[in-house]
This record gives C-alpha cells, sequence and structure tokens, in this order.
C-alpha cells in the first residue's frame, strides 16, 4: 500500500545542468499535481497532469520548466539551465479525481550550486 | 498577494492543553478548507478538512471551525501531545475548474508542543 513516491529526495545541480524530478502517484490515482514550495513560503502549484495530458501548467514558469505524465511510467518533472532560484523543495501530489483529496509525496529537494 | 495567510510562524502550547492554529483567506470564492500536517523532511499529511457549508467539522482531538463572515478558520488540537509537533498548513480551494484543484496554501505555522 506504497504512498505517493518521489525520486530522487535530494538532488544537487551546478547551474545551467538539467534536473529530472521523478513521482510515482498512488496506486489507481490518475490525477498528479507539482507543487514547489520556496524557503519560509506555503507550497505553490504548479502543474496538473492526467496520463498522457497537461490539464493545467499556468502554474509553471513558462521557460526551462516541463512536466509529463506518460501513459507508463512515473511523471517527470523537468528543469533545463537550473538556476539557484530553482533551489526548492518540489512535492508532487496524487488524487483519484480532481475533486478528491490530495495526496502527497516526501518531495524532492533541489539545491543549485 | 497572499490569498491564505497564517499569520503566527510559530506556536508553543504545554503537553495536555489545546492547540489553536489560525488562518485568515482574501478570496470569498474559496469554498473547500484543508489542513495538512508536515514534520521536516515530509511531505504534507491531509488532517482534516472542511465545506463552506459547515462551521465546525471534528475528527478525534482536531476541530477545525470557519467563520465565513470573517473570513477566517482555525485548528483547535485537544489535547496536545508532543507528536503533533510539526507545521501545519492551511489550504484552499474553489468549486469548478482551476480552483478545484488548485489548492492555495498559507505559509504555515511551525507548533511546538512542550512535555
Amino acid at each position: 500500500n506504497a504512498g505517493v513516491m518521489q525520486n530522487p529526495r535530494h538532488l544537487v545541480r551546478r547551474r545551467g545542468q538539467e534536473a529530472r524530478l521523478r513521482c510515482s502517484p498512488m496506486k489507481g490515482h490518475s490525477h498528479v499535481y507539482w507543487y514547489r514550495q520556496l524557503p519560509e513560503e506555503g507550497l505553490k502549484f504548479m502543474v496538473y497532469l492526467q496520463k498522457e495530458n497537461i490539464i493545467d501548467e499556468s502554474g509553471m514558469p513558462k521557460e526551462r520548466f516541463s512536466a509529463e505524465f506518460p501513459k507508463e511510467g512515473p511523471s517527470i518533472l523537468r528543469i533545463q539551465q537550473v538556476v539557484r532560484g530553482d533551489s526548492a523543495a518540489y512535492f508532487c501530489a496524487s488524487s483519484k479525481s480532481s475533486y478528491n483529496e490530495q495526496f502527497f509525496g516526501p518531495g524532492t529537494r533541489l539545491t543549485v550550486l | 498577494d497572499q490569498q491564505v495567510k497564517q499569520n503566527s510562524p510559530s506556536l508553543s502550547v504545554q503537553e495536555g492543553r489545546i492547540s489553536i492554529l489560525n488562518c485568515d483567506y482574501t478570496n470569498s470564492m474559496f469554498d473547500y478548507f484543508l489542513w495538512y500536517k508536515k514534520y521536516p523532511a515530509e511531505g504534507p499529511t491531509f488532517l482534516i478538512s472542511i465545506s463552506s457549508i459547515k462551521d465546525k467539522n471534528e475528527d478525534g482531538r482536531f476541530t477545525v471551525f470557519l467563520n465565513k463572515s470573517a473570513k477566517h478558520l482555525s485548528l483547535h488540537i485537544v489535547p496536545s501531545q508532543p507528536g503533533d509537533s510539526a507545521v501545519y498548513f492551511c489550504a484552499a480551494s474553489e468549486p469548478g475548474g482551476a480552483g478545484s484543484y488548485q489548492l492555495t496554501f498559507g505559509k504555515g505555522t511551525k507548533l511546538s508542543v512542550i512535555p
């Protein structure tokens, strides 16, 4: 009865490198959300995906950030050419439908040097 | 422009006493409110929620009160236990469309329960 899984838990990148964050939703959940938490801040919505579809990416920066949720495999949040301001905790959540409670994973802490 | 505000960054309470965590919101379209609890290095864990058609919801030691006219909600924990020490986030959502799944979070209140 695994919950939402995220890996890696910690990721260190140098400026200009790419970061790939993975999220496997809970069993039976087909809705995935990504949130970002900057230091001393609350979680901020980034993107909402269902299998093979991006439903809402209004909270995601227009450049360098992309997300996918393929038919097979985990959801991936990709950050290209990372900058120091990308350092944050990135949380993935999943739900059975868009109206059900969202269950969160443990997060990936990204540090950009 | 914060739509969900938790004005107390931290709160200390003696074990066995009541903990009261407060949350204010500005968006009158919010109709569903949730409290999440978060331990360090873990993700938020859903605790309790309340719909805007209610003014109180209780689950064991946890009770959430909603005052719509004041746009204020509070989480009461009675009795407080050392294991309750964590950061508590208030979150809200709107009915329908994007607002129904885009949870808007406050900045959190760090609760310390002193044995």
